[in-house]
């Protein structure tokens, strides 16, 4: 069974830093894509970045770059977002998601709250 | 960066009706379309990927059909558990991926 599990969310304060984790187990972690997708307080869906099955290749939304990193260690089957220079615009429920090239997102996991507020 | 709009952003509808909601993209996206099921607290759930295809395990009242920049997703008899928000998604690329900003299906 896919499984992913995110935890790092937290109350922090603007300008500061957080990093997500994801944990993958249930199949072949290194032979896929993986992304973050956000979604603020009763908003829609935003997507915020993916990484190459072997982390060669990082693509973020505008909003992000320069202050937030994916990065992915598939030894521990996991999935990182860095997070710098946090706004009160960054409060949202952190998911990852699998990426497959046919199936977009396919599966996703419950999420992790981050507020940045002071 | 390609945008995708929905229609319409609320939909009010009662069981047993047929409902179609729409989604158009700013320039031709292929058929790289999804539409997802998301109910309050839980995950974004897949149920079509590819424009048409029916992810495994979903009911086949529900269908996607478009290709280009206009898609619709049909639910031909609305269950109780299909009340939720749905978002379209496409996928064209690895490098820019973005979502419609949902359609709010409602008990009528």
């Amino acid at each position: 069974e896919v499984q992913l599990v995110e935890s790092g969310g937290g109350l922090v304060q603007p300008g500061g830093s957080l990093r997500l984790s994801c944990a993958a187990s249930g199949f072949t972690f290194s032979s896929y894509w993986m992304s973050w997708v956000r979604q603020a307080p009763g908003k829609g869906l935003e997507w915020v970045a993916n990484i190459k099955q072997d982390g060669s290749e990082k693509y973020y939304v505008d909003s992000v770059k320069g202050r937030f990193t994916i990065s992915r260690d598939n030894a521990k089957n996991s999935l990182y977002l860095q997070m710098n220079s946090l706004r009160a615009e960054d409060t949202a429920v952190y998911y990852c998601a699998r990426g497959d090239y046919l199936r977009a997102f396919d599966y996703w996991g419950q999420g992790t709250l981050v507020t940045v507020s002071s | 960066d390609i945008q995708m709009t929905q229609s319409p952003s609320t939909l009010s509808a009662s069981v047993g009706d047929r409902v179609t909601i729409t989604c158009r993209a700013s320039q031709s996206i292929s058929s790289w379309l999804a539409w997802y099921q998301q109910k309050p607290g839980k995950a974004p759930k897949l149920l079509i990927y590819k424009a048409s295809s029916l992810e495994s395990g979903v009911p086949s009242r529900f269908s996607g059909s478009g290709s280009g920049t206009e898609f619709t997703l049909t639910i031909s008899s609305l269950q109780p558990d299909d009340f939720a928000t749905y978002y379209c998604q496409q996928y064209n690329s690895y490098f820019s991926v973005t979502f419609g900003q949902g359609t709010k299906l409602e008990i009528k």
